[in-house]
């Protein structure tokens, strides 16, 4: 397994807090990618980078930014949160986008804004 | 707009049963399509279909792509209680992986 790892892997917030999720991978992959997961929906991009300090929107990027000051970290931050964003957040990686191949998944952070 | 679509959205079998899942795809610069298998937790890579390999099988699984008619399918044979979960397509634009909603395959004994 790759080595992908998401923290906190449970929050739960209030309406306008800041939240920071962070996504910590130790296989030196260069893309790095936020997905959502909500019923109904399926994974959707938040946003996504294609190398240090290097990043793009994705699909439903309203509402959060990202941050990749190092390879192996991608940070995600909800500057002030809503109830639409709670939700399942998964990081993944992978090695090269050129390849178009397998992503790398994280197990997760389920966060709840009430 | 880029889109996957999967149908159904869900299925309700007993063991031993074979399953076709489907997938379309409108993509811009497709370049790959991949099916993941999700149960509690994180999506786990079953098969990536390219131009070069249009056809995949692993045990009672198999996946084919028809890249005219843009759509991919995912067939289980002699389905188990294990094989219950949420089947995921998703296919690439550039260096973007857009996922579909998923069909939801419950296999009862």
């Amino acid at each position: 397994d790759a080595g992908i790892t998401q923290s906190p892997r449970h929050k739960v917030t209030e309406t306008g807090t800041p939240v920071t999720l962070r996504c910590h991978q130790t296989e030196n992959h260069r893309y790095m990618y936020w997905y959502r997961q909500d019923p109904g929906h399926g994974l959707r991009l938040i946003h996504y980078s294609y190398g240090v300090k290097d990043t793009d929107k994705g699909e439903v990027s309203d509402g959060y930014s990202v941050s990749r000051s190092k390879t192996e970290d991608f940070l995600l931050t909800l500057e002030s949160a809503t109830s639409s964003q709670t939700s399942v957040y998964f990081c993944a990686t992978q090695a090269r986008a050129r390849e178009a191949g397998e992503l790398f998944f994280g197990e997760g952070s389920r966060l709840t804004v009430l | 707009e880029d889109k996957v679509v999967q149908s159904p959205l869900s299925l309700v079998v007993h063991e031993g049963d074979t399953v076709t899942l489907n997938c379309s795809y409108e993509v811009t610069n497709f370049r790959s399509l991949l099916w993941y298998k999700q149960e509690k937790k994180a999506p786990t890579f079953l098969f990536m279909l390219t131009s070069s390999g249009i056809e995949k099988k692993s045990g009672r699984l198999s996946s084919i792509l028809d890249k005219k008619e843009l759509f991919s399918i995912l067939n289980i044979t002699a389905t188990q209680t294990g094989d219950s979960a949420v089947y995921l397509c998703a296919s690439y634009n550039t260096d973007k992986l857009i996922f579909g909603t998923g069909t939801r395959l419950q296999v009862f004994p």
